[in-house]
């Protein structure tokens, strides 16, 4: 049984530049959230997807967007980048009825140079 | 505002107990959660505390005290392997945001 993956696992972009990360939840899970994790720090709640629509969102600006797709994948966008959304992104995903128990991914690593 | 503060890093030797406190500010919430994450990896999930009191799994163990804001996680028995960084985690009432803690780094010397 696969757990949660993403792709890429690197990535280098230039400020301005746009860039779309990807994530395909456990098995079984339909809810899939994103969080983004700066060197030393817990990771932040970017914002969550079910039954293909943003539910909750954290406090990150409109230049973060995502989507989720009918087999629950989903993409976080991030537009005109900044030197400071270098981080790890972070997908998690959880079963329906249980949301509390969280799956991660092991996350996608960008640079913004 | 809303905040999980935590140890910034704790230091044990292996085979003894050590306890990883999480104190918090915030309105309300539906249960304490704890999750391991090793440098480079991803954070797994570790327990849940939705009511006050001890859960246990094993090795670790995780309390839950809301009317004193606070939460800790024992790990028993340390190993090698425990070394890594904890950070506990809450769902606020209401939403599916998540808050995660500040994280504990923990070192387990031989």
């Amino acid at each position: 049984d696969a757990g949660v993956t993403q792709s890429p696992t690197h990535l280098i972009k230039t400020r301005g530049q746009q860039v779309t990360l990807r994530c395909s939840p456990k098995s079984g899970h339909d809810t899939v959230s994103w969080y983004q994790q700066a060197l030393g720090q817990g990771p932040q709640f970017i914002f969550q997807y079910y039954e293909e629509e943003e539910r909750q969102r954290g406090n990150f600006p409109d230049r973060f967007s995502g989507h989720q797709f009918p087999n629950y994948s989903s993409e976080l966008n991030v537009n005109a980048l900044l030197l400071g959304d270098s981080a790890l992104y972070l997908c998690a995903s959880s079963p329906q009825g249980n949301p509390y128990e969280q799956y991660f991914g092991p996350g996608t690593r960008l640079t913004v140079t | 505002g809303q905040s999980l503060e935590q140890p910034s890093e704790v230091t044990a030797v292996e085979g003894a107990i050590v306890q990883i406190n999480c104190t918090y500010q915030t309105s309300g919430f539906y249960g304490l959660s704890w999750y391991q994450q090793h440098d480079g990896g991803a954070p797994t999930f570790l327990s849940y505390n939705a009511l006050d009191g001890l859960e246990e799994t094993g090795r670790f163990s995780s309390f839950l005290s809301r009317s004193d804001s606070y939460g800790y996680l024992l790990l028993q028995e340390l190993q090698m392997k425990d070394s890594a960084s904890y950070f506990c985690a809450v769902r606020n009432s209401g939403t599916y945001k998540y808050i995660f803690g500040t994280g504990t780094r923990l070192k387990v010397l031989a």
